[in-house]
C-alpha cells in the first residue's frame, strides 16, 4: 500500500514571496503519478500540477513548480509570487500507473493549510 | 475542462433515514468514478471505486451495506447512505475519470451531509 506524508500542517507566506510545501511518499511501484491538488474554502478540488514518475524533468505550471526526487521519494511544491488567491489547503496525492479501474484511485496526504498574507 | 456535478450540495436528514447523493459527469462519459469522504480539516479518504455496469469496489473498513453505490450509466453514479446516523455527517466528494486519460480525475463540488 502507498502512503503519502505531508509534514507541514500549516504554513504562511507574504504576498509576492515564494513558499515550498513538502511531500514524501512510500511505494514499491516504479511507474506512478504524483499530484498536487488545491482545495480553497469553496472545497472544490483543483488540480495544480502533476508529475509522471518516469519523467526526470520537474513539472512546471506558471507560478507552480515541483522538485521531484524519485530516489528520495520526495515531491515538493514551490509557489512563486504568492497571491492571496493561493490561500487554500494543498494536498499531495499518489496514483499508480496502469491496470485500469480502481488502480487509478488517489491516495492523499493529510494536507497543508497555506495562508497568503497581504 | 471536464465538469462533474453533485446533487444535492447540502442535505440534512434525520437519524435512521436514507439519503442519496448523485454524481454526474456533464460533458464526458466516465466508466470509473470515485467516492471520497472528508471530515472537517482532514484529508480525503477513498470510500469506493464505482465502475459502470459492475459492482463497486469498496476500501477496507467501508461498510458496503451502509454506503450503497450504483453506477448505472456512463454519466451517473449514486451514493446512498442507508440508516444514517450522526457519525455519518461528513463532506462527500465524487470524482470521475474521463476516457482516454489514465491520470486526471475531475472532482465534483461535494455534498455536505448533516444527520440530526
Amino acid at each position: 500500500a502507498q502512503t503519502v506524508t505531508q509534514s507541514q500542517p500549516e504554513m504562511s507566506v507574504q504576498e509576492a514571496e515564494t513558499v515550498t510545501l513538502s511531500c514524501t511518499y512510500d511505494t514499491s511501484e516504479n511507474n506512478y503519478y504524483l499530484f498536487w491538488y488545491k482545495q480553497p474554502p469553496s472545497r472544490q478540488m483543483i488540480l495544480v500540477i502533476r508529475q509522471e514518475a518516469y519523467k526526470q524533468q520537474n513539472a512546471t505550471e506558471n507560478r507552480f513548480s515541483v522538485n521531484f526526487q524519485k530516489a528520495a521519494k520526495s515531491f515538493s511544491l514551490k509557489i512563486s509570487d504568492s497571491q492571496l488567491g493561493d490561500t487554500a489547503m494543498y494536498f499531495c496525492a499518489f496514483m499508480k500507473h496502469g491496470g485500469g479501474g480502481s488502480n487509478y484511485k488517489l491516495t492523499f496526504g493529510k494536507g497543508t493549510l497555506l495562508t497568503v498574507n497581504p | 475542462g471536464a465538469v462533474v456535478s453533485q446533487h444535492p450540495s447540502w442535505v440534512i436528514c434525520k437519524s435512521g433515514t436514507s439519503v442519496k447523493i448523485e454524481c454526474r459527469s456533464l460533458d464526458f462519459q466516465a466508466t470509473t468514478m470515485f467516492w471520497y469522504r472528508q471530515f472537517p480539516k482532514q484529508s480525503l479518504m477513498l470510500m469506493a471505486t464505482s465502475n459502470e455496469g459492475s459492482k463497486a469496489t469498496y476500501e477496507q473498513g467501508v461498510e458496503k451495506d451502509k454506503f450503497l453505490i450504483n453506477h448505472a450509466s456512463l454519466t451517473l453514479s449514486t451514493l446512498t447512505v442507508t440508516s444514517a446516523h450522526p457519525e455519518d455527517s461528513s463532506f462527500y466528494i465524487c470524482s470521475a475519470l474521463p476516457p482516454g486519460t489514465t491520470y486526471e480525475q475531475y472532482f465534483g463540488p461535494g455534498t455536505r451531509l448533516t444527520v440530526t
